[in-house]
């Protein structure tokens, strides 16, 4: 159980192009989803946290109009990139929680984006 | 603020061996605590977790964790590592309902464990 999916697994792009990546929970209803950002050989950096039916909220630095989050429904939300650049290249993993006084989080498998 | 140190950066054990990750945190309220580990252009797959009750809570592939207050730690442990255990650890704490960092983990720095035969 609690399994999560992103498609694309990886992706490469030229600058200045949009890229769309899916974060779906496939056994369970994710009322929260999370974004983070892996850069090589560090932790993981949130990004935005995402609720239902909501607007994101986004961490500190984020730029929201970069970065467009939606979470339409209770097992997807998605990820774009706008008008991605070469410093965007980096390795996004996604989580989902179900909720609770206490939300666990599974991950999906990430997905490696290079911006040519 | 919430924050959590794993002060290991690289640890290196032989197959068999018994292991232990060190994760310290720090947190004003009762913490929320996890382990996941990361192989290779992977996600993250969930070991434990510990809420409240038992401190010494068991995990999937034979890792346990105990949780002491007092030391503000939560250390990884296997009696007996393999060789596929080699991975990144990652010790998290989340913030409990009534907050506006609901629901979110900060990592410490993560672990890289080399296993050798």
């Amino acid at each position: 159980g609690a399994v999560v999916s992103q498609h694309p697994s990886w992706v490469i792009c030229k600058s200045g192009t949009s890229v769309k990546i899916e974060c779906r929970s496939l056994d369970f209803q994710a009322t929260t989803m999370f974004w983070y950002r892996q850069f090589p050989k560090q932790s993981l950096m949130l990004m935005a946290t995402s609720n239902e039916g909501s607007k994101a909220t986004y961490e500190q630095g984020v730029e929201k109009d970069k970065f467009l989050i939606n979470h339409a429904s209770l097992t997807l939300s998605t990820l774009t990139v706008t008008s991605a650049h070469p410093e965007d290249s980096s390795f996004y993993i996604c989580s989902a929680s179900s909720g609770g006084a206490v939300k666990t989080q599974y991950f999906g498998p990430g997905t490696r984006l290079l911006v040519l | 603020a919430q924050s959590v140190t794993q002060p290991d950066i690289h640890i290196t054990v032989s197959e068999g061996a018994s292991l232990e990750l060190r994760c310290n945190y720090s947190y004003g309220a009762t913490p929320y605590l996890f382990w996941y580990v990361q192989s290779p252009g992977q996600g993250l797959q969930l070991l434990l977790k510990y809420f409240s009750g038992d401190t010494l809570v068991q995990g999937i592939k034979g890792f346990e964790a105990e949780f002491k207050r007092s030391q503000s730690s939560f250390n990884l442990r296997k009696p007996s590592v393999h060789w596929s255990d080699a991975a990144e650890y990652f010790c998290a704490v989340a913030s409990g309902a009534g907050g506006t960092s609901y629901g979110k983990l900060t990592f410490g720095q993560g672990t890289i464990l080399t296993v050798h035969p």
